[in-house]
């Protein structure tokens, strides 16, 4: 248990779907991490949020909406997906962005048919 | 941030130390290494991390070498529950641009046996 938590843990969707993922961290940290991990390829960085605000959007599509309403909570909105999104979507959190340690969670197994 | 090489899988006996490489030869001045583990269907986990001087904590130890090109993850008694996916990154740290930046690459995957 790493403070971190992630619902849906597993999510099935069609392409036509709209559907949120979401992250909450109980650690009081201010800096929250959207990363993606596909099947035998990195974990890539998507969205960086400190203290509510996006500080990174690593060129992802816009069919990925992130939503960070407080420091605690961090959404992630899917809409018109691909098949090739199916991948691990894993949440993180840190205090402040200069730190040594992120936190992350378990992660949302995403299945886009 | 500087790439890393890692062997793509290693093996280790329960009760082992386990010692996992990693190569930086390009790393800069400013640039950490960090080490972090990922086992089957968690999030990574942070294990240690170092500039150039040799650090051990609850977890691990970490060697690197003088000229920094090179380092060595250790865990001195592996368990079963050390089978994992290990990172090596090298991060720029403080007033870097990469401040919360993880480039995580493919990592070594450590089968610890009975």
């Amino acid at each position: 248990e790493t403070g971190v938590t992630q619902t849906p843990r597993h999510l099935v969707m069609g392409m036509t779907n709209k559907k949120s993922l979401k992250c909450e961290q109980h650690l009081g940290h201010n800096a929250m991490y959207w990363y993606k991990q596909s099947a035998k390829k990195p974990l890539e960085l998507m969205f960086v949020y400190n203290f509510k605000e996006q500080t990174e959007n690593n060129s992802v599509p816009s069919r990925f909406s992130p939503e960070c309403p407080n420091s605690s909570h961090l959404f992630l909105h899917l809409h018109t997906l691909q098949p090739e999104d199916s991948a691990l979507y894993l949440c993180a959190s840190s205090q402040g962005l200069v730190v040594n340690e992120q936190f992350f969670g378990p992660g949302t197994r995403l299945t886009v048919l | 941030d500087a790439k890393t090489t890692q062997p793509t899988s290693m093996d280790c006996a329960e009760g082992r130390a386990a010692n996992l490489p990693c190569n930086h030869s390009t790393i800069s001045g400013n640039e950490y290494v960090y080490w972090y583990r990922q086992i089957h269907s968690q999030g990574p986990q942070y294990i240690i991390h170092g500039l150039k001087n040799n650090e051990t904590n609850e977890m691990a130890s970490l060697i690197i070498t003088e000229d920094r090109k090179s380092s060595t993850l250790i865990l001195p008694h592996a368990t079963l529950r050390d089978t994992a996916v290990y990172y090596c990154i090298v991060r720029e740290h403080a007033g870097g641009t990469s401040y919360g930046k993880l480039t995580f690459g493919q990592g070594t995957i450590l089968t610890v046996h009975p």
